[in-house]
């Protein structure tokens, strides 16, 4: 246990559906973060949150949608998904990173979603 | 744009083998590096991190080594067991929040 939790854990839908996935950490972290591991991909940055303002958004289509209400809960929002969408989304989180300081950063389980 | 590749892609080896797994990035301004390991469907744990003034870190049966000049890590994996069977991930870190992934190894250590 990391102490970053995410739901669900898999998640099958199609490709008009609306979803939600979840993230929740248990660190007392100011900064969390969205990747996406898809088949055969290296582990992709989406987004990037400090202090609940999101600092980062690495060219991710507008089908996702990320939101940080407060620094412990990061949700990314589904829309009109695609197929090749399918993929392993992880988040994490760790203390908020200046430019030139790196704070480790603690991964969830991921969240395995297929868009049908 | 810093590229991270990690090879071998895959390796098989019988239990008890020491093992060197390499990581190279091009972009040498890094401020650190860091192995995970990934269990199939499974997030990522840390196993190792090495600050850019650093050379190496060990923990247990695992020393990571970083030569930033020539933009290389490896971890070496000593008398290797059938636990240690998961992915290996190398990622680095560079200004501005950025943690650039590899694309693995994927390790089979069998009995």
């Amino acid at each position: 246990e990391t102490g970053v939790t995410q739901t669900p854990r898999h998640l099958v839908m199609g490709m008009t559906n609306k979803k939600s996935l979840k993230c929740e950490q248990h660190l007392g972290h100011n900064a969390m973060y969205w990747y996406k591991q898809s088949a055969k991909k290296p582990l992709e940055l989406m987004f990037v949150y400090n202090f609940k303002e999101q600092t980062e958004n690495n060219s991710v289509p507008s089908r996702f949608s990320p939101e940080c209400p407060n620094s412990s809960h990061l949700f990314l929002h589904l829309h009109t998904l695609q197929p090749e969408d399918s993929a392993l989304y992880l988040c994490a989180s760790s203390q908020a990173s200046t430019w030139e300081t790196y704070n480790e950063q603690f991964f969830g389980p991921g969240t395995r979603l297929t868009v049908l | 744009k810093q590229e991270v590749t990690q090879i071998p892609a895959a390796l098989s080896v019988p239990e008890g083998e020491n093992l060197v797994l390499n990581c190279s990035f091009t972009d040498s301004a890094i401020y650190n590096l860091q192995w995970f390991r990934q269990d199939p469907g499974k997030g990522l744990t840390s196993l190792l991190l090495i600050q850019s003034s650093q050379r190496e870190q060990t923990s247990g049966r695992l020393n990571a080594s970083l030569d930033k000049s020539s933009g290389r890590s490896t971890l070496y994996i000593a008398a290797s067991q059938p636990g240690d069977s998961a992915t290996y991930l190398c990622a680095v870190f560079n200004a501005g929040n950025m943690l650039t992934f590899g694309g693995g190894t994927r390790l089979m250590v069998k009995p």
